[in-house]
């Protein structure tokens, strides 16, 4: 696509629910990354993709969080037994891969899923 | 592991003049990208502008351009003819191999 896509936009859930967020990337773009957001604040990285593997994925906060890609393209990021704090924005970027040029390492990013847990 | 500060949580400045945010970041990488993004209340990341750490340049474009200074690990950003579409959150990043890290943000806001 011409652009990073993320659904839903919105999610609103119960405390203990399971949620599931999706990026979409640029197609071509092998890295992909996701990011939290609080309101006001900076942005807290998650995991890092390359292809679909994770070789970084020492951001994300506990076990209740994971995140898969499959076929070097759509990921998901699957939060169980949400909590209140898990409440916040959810970002997803992407870029190629990260040598030198043009394009390298720019990241592009998704409008991003807010999730409310009440 | 490497560190992104931004040491202003908020900036304002008149339309039309000149106002720079400053970034400090740490690290033990040699080859490294540094970014300035833009964040609009819209939520909406847009990238600004673009360093790469093995070229001595500053980069520009229009209106925005960097004072890059690795010695120094420093990466502030100049931004000329301040516009009011110019007021949003600014995040200085830094990118190595896959590692990346947000500073923590300057909310800029540009006033009539």
């Amino acid at each position: 696509g011409a652009g990073v896509s993320q659904s839903p936009s919105n999610k609103v859930t119960e405390k203990g629910k399971d949620v599931e967020l999706r990026c979409d990337p640029i197609s071509g773009h092998t890295a992909l990354y996701w990011y939290r957001q609080s309101l006001g604040q900076g942005l807290e990285f998650l995991i890092y993709f390359q292809g679909n593997s994770a070789p970084d994925k020492s951001g994300l906060p506990s076990d209740r969080f994971s995140a898969e890609r499959t076929g070097g393209s759509v990921s998901t990021l699957t939060i169980q037994r949400t909590q209140q704090e898990d409440s916040a924005v959810y970002l997803c970027a992407s870029s190629l891969a990260s040598t030198r040029g043009s394009g390298a390492n720019v990241l592009t990013f998704g409008a991003g899923s807010r999730l409310t847990v009440l | 592991a490497q560190t992104v500060t931004q040491s202003q949580p908020e900036m304002s400045v008149q339309e039309a003049e000149t106002v720079t945010l400053s970034c400090t970041y740490d690290t033990s990488e040699n080859n490294y990208y540094l970014f300035w993004y833009k964040q609009p209340p819209s939520r909406q990341m847009i990238l600004v502008i673009r360093q790469e750490a093995y070229k001595q340049q500053n980069a520009t474009e229009n209106r925005f351009s960097v004072n890059f200074q690795k010695a120094a690990k420093s990466f502030s950003l100049k931004i000329s003819d301040s516009q009011l579409g110019d007021t949003a959150m600014y995040f200085c990043a830094f990118i190595s191999a896959g590692k990346s890290t947000f500073g923590d943000g300057t909310t800029l806001t540009v006033k009539p």
